[in-house]
């Protein structure tokens, strides 16, 4: 089994619809999650952090199921912009210095007018 | 605050030729990795450093991959000979020590094509 496992998509949906995203991870030991953007040809780029109470960041908001260890990532009201691909990523560790951070292989979205 | 720098930005070079890339990341990340991306993948751990010393370098193909950060500071990732399998975005990301929360931070990649 992958560490992090994602539905590579492409999810195909219209401006304005509401999509999720979900990831899954193996190791149950897992500290911190992150939902990482990367446009075509760009480097990735933090969303948003993961945290156990769930977060929310304007349209977009993430949760974590750490009995059934998953994160999901919610996407309301999607824009043309936001088509990119969604990394989802996961550390293993103790000290921040000695941590892995795994990434899933990105779920790509594209939003249609 | 200055972002991860990398360069160069783009390498072709051919097959069983040598090449190598440079990062110096945010000022005061003492966690620095670097990744390898091919195509319609996510990145893939090649090797990470804690200050000047190899935290994981387990994903590294050791034959003709190499590493180093000797300051602590700026890092190469050096790869002899090259395979076409080589080609891939590589990138440098840097993150704060002691803080779980504590993001990535990537520099814009080196682009490597391998003919």
């Amino acid at each position: 089994r992958k560490e992090v496992e994602q539905d590579p998509g492409p999810f195909n949906v219209p401006e304005g619809a509401t999509v999720a995203f979900n990831c899954t991870y193996s190791n149950s030991a897992s500290q911190s999650f992150f939902w990482y953007r990367q446009d075509c040809r760009k480097e990735p780029k933090l969303l948003m952090s993961v945290y156990s109470s769930g977060n929310e960041d304007g349209r977009f908001t993430a949760q974590l199921n750490r009995a059934s260890q998953y994160i999901s990532l919610l996407i309301r009201d999607s824009k043309l912009s936001d088509s990119a691909t969604y990394l989802c990523v996961v550390s293993k560790g103790g000290d921040t210095g000695f941590q892995k951070l795994v990434f899933g292989t990105g779920t790509r979205l594209l939003v249609s007018p | 605050e200055a972002g991860v720098a990398q360069s160069p930005r783009y390498k072709i070079i051919e097959k069983r030729q040598s090449v190598a890339f440079w990062c110096n990341p945010i000022s005061g990340h003492a966690t620095l990795y670097w990744y390898q991306q091919i195509l319609g993948q996510g990145p893939k751990l090649l090797i990470q450093f804690q200050n000047n010393g190899v935290v994981d370098d387990s994903q590294l193909p050791k034959d003709r991959f190499s590493a180093e950060r000797l300051k602590g500071v700026d890092s190469t990732l050096k790869i002899q000979p090259a395979k076409l399998e080589d080609s891939a975005v590589y990138l440098c990301a840097s993150r704060q020590t002691g803080k779980v929360w504590s993001p990535l931070h990537f520099g814009n990649g080196t682009r490597l094509t391998v003919t």
